[in-house]
C-alpha cells in the first residue's frame, strides 16, 4: 500500500530536549516536505527536499533541521524545542515538486512544555 | 499560481448532495484545480483534480466551467463520515513545490 509513515503520532517533551520525527515513504517519490498546522494559521511549509541530498527552507524553518540521505526518509529534527513549536506536523511526498497529488502522513502532534 | 476563495463553512444532512464552490479568478492557463479532504488531526488527502469540464471518480465530481474562474466539488449523498475540511488548491509553487492550502471549507454533516 502506498503510504507516508510518520513516527511518533504523539509526543510530549520538555524545552531544549532534542527530538526527531521520522518520515518514510514507499512510493519512490523525489519530492518530500514538512508542514506544520496551527489553528488560524493553516498549513505552513517548514522544509522541503527535491531529491536525495537536496533540501531547502520553506516558510517557517527557524528551529528545525532536516536531512535527506536516502530517497525514502526525510526526518525532521528539533535541536532545542521550544513551546512555540507545539503544533501538528505533517510529512508529505509527491512524485516531483510539480505534482498536485501529494501523500500526507498521519501527523505528529507535538507538545513542548 | 491561482489564489482561491471558498466558503468558510457549510452544513448538510445525511443523504444530501453537497456542492462546494471555489473561486479562482486569476487562474493561470496551465493551472489545474485540486481538492483535498482533511479529517480532524489527520493529514490532507487528495480527492480529485481537473482542468476543465467535468471529472468524476469514486469519491466526488469536479465541475469546472469554460472560463475556469471557479470550480465546484460535488459530494453525492453525504454521510456523517464526510464531515471534514475541504481545500481547493491551484498548482504547487513552481520554485518550492509548496502546496498552498487556504482556510478551506468546513463541512458539517448532520444526521
Amino acid at each position: 500500500e502506498a503510504q507516508v509513515t510518520q513516527n511518533p503520532r504523539y509526543l510530549i517533551t520538555v524545552t531544549g530536549k532534542k527530538l526527531t520525527v521520522t518520515c518514510s515513504q514507499n512510493m519512490n517519490h523525489e519530492y518530500m516536505s514538512w508542514y506544520r498546522q496551527d489553528p488560524g494559521l493553516g498549513l505552513r511549509q517548514i522544509y522541503y527536499s527535491m531529491n536525495v541530498e537536496v533540501t531547502d527552507k520553506g516558510d517557517v524553518p527557524e528551529g528545525y533541521k532536516v536531512s535527506r540521505k536516502e530517497k525514502r526518509n526525510f526526518p525532521l529534527i528539533l535541536e532545542s524545542p521550544s513551546p512555540n513549536q507545539t503544533s501538528l506536523y505533517f510529512c508529505a511526498s509527491s512524485l516531483t515538486r510539480w505534482n498536485t497529488e501529494a501523500f500526507f502522513g498521519q501527523g505528529t502532534r507535538l507538545t513542548v512544555v | 499560481l491561482a489564489k482561491t476563495t471558498q466558503p468558510i463553512s457549510m452544513d448538510s444532512y445525511e443523504g444530501q448532495e453537497v456542492n462546494i464552490t471555489c473561486s479562482h479568478n486569476n487562474i493561470a492557463t496551465n493551472d489545474y484545480i485540486t481538492w483535498y479532504q482533511q479529517f480532524p488531526s489527520q493529514g490532507p488527502r487528495f480527492i480529485i483534480q481537473g482542468y476543465k469540464t467535468k471529472v468524476t471518480n469514486e469519491v466526488a465530481s469536479l465541475f469546472i466551467p469554460a472560463d475556469r474562474k471557479s470550480s465546484t466539488l460535488s459530494l453525492p449523498r453525504v454521510s456523517l463520515s464526510d464531515t471534514a475540511v475541504y481545500y481547493c488548491l491551484g498548482l504547487p509553487s513552481s520554485n518550492t513545490g509548496k502546496l498552498i492550502f487556504g482556510q478551506g471549507t468546513t463541512l458539517q454533516v448532520k444526521p
